[in-house]
């Protein structure tokens, strides 16, 4: 069965740093690349970065850009997402995700397992 | 970046009824080398994570219902619920792939009318 679950999160003051771990099991690690998906208290779903299953590509939602990084151990099959510079609107749970898999893994090509999230608080 | 846009924001359907949501994307989600539409649903209830209903806009994820279908290609894209649950209540969103950013549209709430 294929797992990821996420932890880190907690409350940060305005101008803080955290960061978010996901330990994934269930499937080949290496096949798959991988994303960081967040969702603000009431509002709709916001893809936020995504790393190459051995870590040379990395992209991000703009929002991010120069503030978090996306990195990858494939020896403990973990994602992390390191946090700085947070800002209020960053206020949000976030969901580590399978995205897209090498056809021997996964078919999707697409987010198609999602952790039960994270949440993160960004206050004073 | 590709906006992805959804309509309505919301609907409301009797049990047994059909719901139609709509998602349109700024530019073709369709990979000419592969034939594919890079464009899948989720279905997200209260306090859960989102669900993968349907990807390459019209492939049903093992174990989901067959009264959910989706149809479309390139920029104009329909999730149909055939027979509404009432356990179909939820938020739905439509995801383009093509490329990241990966963007997802602004959801649609489906209620019981």
């Amino acid at each position: 069965e294929v797992q990821v679950v996420e932890s880190g999160g907690g409350l940060v003051q305005p101008g803080g740093s955290l960061r978010l771990s996901c330990a994934a099991s269930g499937f080949i690690f290496t096949n798959c690349w991988l994303s960081w998906v967040r969702q603000a208290p009431g509002k709709g779903l916001e893809w936020v970065a995504n790393i190459r299953q051995d870590g040379s590509e990395k992209y991000y939602v703009d929002s991010v850009k120069g503030r978090f990084t996306i990195s990858r151990d494939n020896a403990k099959n973990s994602l992390y997402l390191q946090m700085n510079s947070l800002r209020a609107e960053d206020t949000a749970v976030y969901y580590c995700v399978r995205d897209a898999c090498n056809s021997d893994t996964s078919d999707t090509g697409t987010l198609d397992s999602w952790g039960q999230g994270t949440l993160v608080t960004v206050s004073s | 970046d590709i906006v992805m846009t959804q309509s309505p924001d919301s609907l409301a359907v009797s049990l047994g009824e059909r719901a139609t949501i709509n998602c349109k994307s700024s530019q073709s989600v369709l990979y000419s080398s592969n034939n594919r539409n890079y464009l899948a649903w989720f279905q997200q209830k209260p306090g859960q994570p989102p669900k993968l209903l349907i990807y390459w806009a019209s492939t049903r994820e093992s174990g989901v219902p067959d009264r959910f279908s989706g149809s479309g290609s390139a920029t104009d894209f329909t999730l149909t619920i055939s027979s509404l649950q009432a356990e179909d209540v939820a938020v739905y969103y439509c995801l383009q792939y093509y490329h990241s950013p990966r963007t997802f549209g602004q959801g649609t709430k489906v209620e019981i009318k």
